[in-house]
């Protein structure tokens, strides 16, 4: 069975850098039939792509996001990561990993990121 | 880019009811849209794709259907796991969820 699992500070100071890490188990990065994505969920409210990156490291962004996002892959450990930078309070919220094919059917259980210093 | 709008953004009902939430588009996006179940402190799940298509898994209660740029998911009859926040998605062009649709006890 496919695993999804985040990690990463759960709090981060204004004006810094978000960096979360998505491990799979169960199942190979590397497959050629997915991408993997990043998507969000401030508290209470909808959610928000981020980006998803092939294991080739070929990656698209959110365009409103663009700017701050980096995603990146590590196939010799199974592992996807989430950079974001310049964080306001605005990037408060739960961060998932997800298995994408044409749309999101593995998901990880999220973790919270709290902007504020 | 693409807008997705829910209606209603709340729902009341009450077990064995039949529900219905609508999902538009800003424009057309074929059939290449998803429904997810989320419930409180959990991801979503997902349950339909491509408009109509029935995740494997999924109980056979859970439907969709449209094209273009309105949508539906129904629910025949509404059961007590199924009280929860429920998202489309379109696929079309990257990627825009709606604002949800909560179901709760009526």
């Amino acid at each position: 069975q496919l695993q999804l699992q985040e990690s990463g500070p759960g709090l981060v100071k204004p004006s810094e850098t978000l960096s979360l890490t998505c491990t799979v188990s169960g199942g190979s990065i590397s497959s050629s039939s997915y991408y993997w994505g990043w998507i969000r969920q401030p508290p209470g409210k909808g959610l928000e792509w981020i980006g998803s990156i092939y294991y080739s490291g070929s990656t698209y962004y959110n365009p409103s996001l663009k700017s701050r996002v980096t995603i990146s892959v590590d196939t010799s450990k199974n592992q996807f990561s989430l950079k974001l930078s310049s964080v306001t309070a605005a990037d408060t919220a739960v961060y998932y990993c997800a298995r994408l094919m044409t749309t999101f059917d593995y998901w990880g259980q999220g973790t919270l990121v709290t902007v504020s210093s | 880019d693409i807008q997705m709008t829910q209606s209603p953004s709340t729902l009341s009902a009450s077990v064995g009811d039949r529900v219905t939430i609508t999902c538009r588009a800003s424009q057309s996006i074929s059939s290449w849209l998803a429904w997810y179940q989320q419930k409180p402190g959990k991801a979503p799940k997902l349950l339909i794709y491509k408009a109509s298509s029935l995740e494997s898994g999924v109980p056979s209660r859970f439907s969709g259907s449209g094209s273009g740029t309105e949508f539906t998911l129904t629910i025949s009859s509404l059961q007590p796991d199924d009280f929860a926040t429920y998202y489309c998605q379109q696929y079309n062009s990257l990627f825009t969820f709606g604002p949800g649709t909560k179901v709760d006890i009526k």
